[in-house]
């Protein structure tokens, strides 16, 4: 079993959509959580990151950890064709071994005028 | 791109060349990765460094080598580049010490190589 599953999609929404994007982890030492947004031909960027359990919310973006089920989301709200990516999560421990982080493999979406 | 800029762009080269891409940062942060990203394969940690000499194998370090001489320069090289190693290379840094604690990566705009 892979530590960071991830659903590759692609997933194709029209505009002004609500967008689930999800992630299952099997370590439960990963208390550092974070979601990438990686345009084409571009590298990928930090949008959002939260730790251990909860939501975070910033914007139309909002992420949420439930660390019982390992199983983290992001949620776009009123979804834009400017969101339209690659969005990767990521995770890592605390302490002294959090400079490693394990990457899902991106769930590619579009979102249609 | 957060003071990070990697060289070349773009390259192509023919098989059983060497090849080295270059990564330099600005902002004096101790830890470097080189990510390779494949369809199908997502990001894989190729090496990453910790210090100036200090490097550590990825997992997928096989075909390559690092090198950091000096804190803002971190080397990747192929010694002998095969066709596998067409892929984007992503040079990263590490920044720590952010509000939450976290330590997040930031990416530079990556690197194109094809091998013939």
């Amino acid at each position: 079993q892979k530590e960071v599953e991830q659903d590759p999609g692609p997933l194709s929404v029209p505009e002004g959509a609500i967008v689930s994007l999800n992630c299952t982890y099997s370590n439960s030492a990963f208390q550092y959580f974070m979601w990438y947004r990686q345009y084409s031909r571009k590298g990928p960027e930090l949008l959002m990151y939260t730790y251990s359990s909860g939501n975070k919310e910033d914007g139309r973006f909002t992420a949420q950890v439930d660390k019982s089920s390992k199983y983290i989301s992001l949620f776009i709200r009123d979804s834009q064709p400017s969101d339209s990516a690659t969005y990767l999560c990521a995770m890592s421990v605390s302490g002294g071994s959090n400079y490693k982080l394990t990457f899902g493999k991106g769930t590619l979406l579009t979102v249609n005028p | 791109d957060a003071g990070i800029t990697q060289s070349p762009r773009h390259k192509v080269t023919e098989t059983g060349t060497p090849v080295t891409l270059r990564c330099h940062q600005t902002e004096n942060h101790r830890y470097m990765y080189w990510y390779r990203q494949d369809p199908g394969h997502g990001l894989r940690l190729i090496h990453y460094s910790y210090g100036v000499k200090d490097t550590d194998k990825g997992e997928v370090s096989d075909g390559y080598s690092v090198s950091r001489s000096k804190t803002e320069d971190f080397l990747l090289t192929l010694e002998s580049a095969t066709s596998s190693q067409t892929s984007v290379y992503f040079c990263a840094i590490l920044k720590t010490g952010t509000n939450s604690g976290a330590n997040v990566l930031t990416f530079g705009a990556g690197s194109r190589l094809t091998v013939l």
